[in-house]
């Protein structure tokens, strides 16, 4: 079974500062790998969708990076803002079926 | 375009009693819905793969006969609890999965059930 992992669990960091969530996985026959944005006590926010057979995306100030061949992909978020502190959450699709989500990082962006 | 809503957002009820909750997607049609639940500080975990027109399947630990799954028609899905017991109290979150593209699946904005 696809086992999903995000590292690290927390990170707090200062106002325009760049940083980098991890994430990595254990099967690499994946069809594609989400990254979403959860804020507190609400839904997911889809981010970026990374397919397969891509090895990057980027939205505004984030970039995402995707090596399957490893079993790992990146988070980029350059000159961080308050508003970006939320939880990230990754997630890899075999297919048609469900997404396999790692267990999130908790960011902080500090003013 | 591809929005999933779900309603209720928030839900007490008392041990016991059942509590529907309705996933919509509003302007795609769904053939495939997915029910999550998310506790405290973790992760979502997938509940059951709801097909419309068929029956659910369900994922290993959960019971069917606690969580019914009703995929009525291609734009709704309702996940009601029955009996429902304090440790049911949880972050229930669906999804659709976008019939073209690439398999996106677009998520609701959660519900929160409160067991007292």
């Amino acid at each position: 079974k696809q086992e999903v992992t995000q590292i690290p669990a927390a990170l707090s960091v200062p106002e325009g500062e760049n940083l980098v969530l991890n994430c990595s996985f254990t099967d690499s026959a994946i069809y594609n790998l989400q990254w979403f944005r959860q804020d507190p006590g609400k839904g997911l926010t889809s981010l970026l969708l990374i397919q397969s057979s891509q090895r990057e995306q980027t939205s505004g100030r984030l970039n995402a990076s995707l090596d399957k061949s490893s079993g790992r992909s990146t988070l980029y978020i350059a000159a961080s803002q308050p508003g970006d502190s939320a939880t990230y959450l990754c997630a890899v699709s075999g297919g048609a079926n469900n997404l396999f989500f790692g267990t999130g990082t908790r960011l902080t962006v500090i003013p | 375009g591809a929005v999933v809503s779900q309603h209720p957002s928030r839900v007490i009820c008392k041990s016991g009693t059942s509590v529907k909750i309705e996933c919509r997607s509003l302007d795609f049609q769904a053939t495939t819905m997915f029910w999550y639940r998310q506790f405290p500080k973790q992760s979502l975990m997938l509940m059951a793969t709801s097909n419309e027109g068929s029956k659910a399947t369900y994922e290993q630990g959960v019971e069917k006969d606690k969580f019914l799954i009703n995929h009525a028609s291609l734009t709704l899905s309702t996940l009601t609890v029955t009996s429902a017991h304090p440790e049911d109290s949880s972050f229930y979150i669906c999804s659709a999965r976008h019939p073209q593209g690439n398999y996106e699946q677009y998520f609701g904005p959660g519900t929160r059930l409160t067991v007292t």
